[in-house]
């Protein structure tokens, strides 16, 4: 299994490019994730999708979207990227929502100028 | 409104003494607790967990943590580090809400000396 996976591994956009964010597992997990990584800040839900069709909004969805067309890929979309947007994101997935952990891909590295 | 707490943004030690991170939660329904570790340059890994029943759990790499209902601490302790220890480690709530919310705090960067 190649567990989570994620591309780019790093990004430079210019304020108002816009983008797409990949992430794909092989796990057949229901669950799916995407968090921004801040310094001093932990990580922060952006979106989740708990099967393919549902998403749902996080605690920092704005200028973000998603879709989970297949249980195996969920992508994010930067709308008009904006130098707030500069984080690593990480997407998760998990067997199912609350009880079991998150297994974390290896981040993708976005700078906005 | 829910929160998580790591109380110490950054914890030195030097290798082979015991290392305490601590973690503190809000909420005002049932919790499920984790702790993370983040080594440089990569995702997340899951190092134990805590569901239900014994409030000691055992993790990975040696490390142990202890719920506290009346505190709502969930503290991370292992006897003895290595320098391969060092890393940044995060306390992470999910909420027994029957929705998927999880809350992570703001991470613990533990730097192990030789």
């Amino acid at each position: 299994n190649a567990g989570v996976t994620q591309t780019p591994k790093f990004q430079v956009l210019k304020t108002g490019q816009s983008m797409t964010l990949q992430c794909a597992q092989d796990m057949n997990h229901e669950y799916m994730s995407w968090y921004r990584q801040d310094p001093g800040m932990g990580l922060r839900l952006i979106h989740y999708s708990v099967g393919a069709g549902i998403t749902d909004q996080g605690e920092v969805p704005n200028g973000y979207n998603v879709s989970r067309s297949t249980t195996e890929d969920f992508p994010l979309r930067l709308l008009s990227a904006a130098p707030s947007q500069t984080s690593v994101y990480f997407c998760a997935s998990s067997l199912s929502g609350w009880v079991n952990e998150q297994y974390f891909g290896p981040g993708t590295r976005l700078t906005v100028t | 409104a829910q929160s998580v707490t790591q109380l110490d943004s950054q914890v030195p030690v030097f290798e082979e003494a015991p290392v305490e991170l601590r973690c503190n939660y809000s909420s005002s329904v049932s919790v499920y607790l984790f702790w993370y570790v983040q080594y440089p340059n990569q995702g997340l890994q899951l190092l134990l967990k805590y569901l239900s029943g014994s409030t000691l759990v055992k993790g990975i790499n040696g490390f142990e943590a202890e719920f506290n209902k009346s505190q709502t601490s969930f503290h991370l302790r292992k006897p003895s580090v290595h320098i391969s220890d060092t890393a940044e480690y995060f306390c992470a709530v999910t909420l027994n809400t029957g929705g998927f919310k999880t809350i992570f705090g703001a991470g613990t960067r533990l730097f192990v000396k030789a």
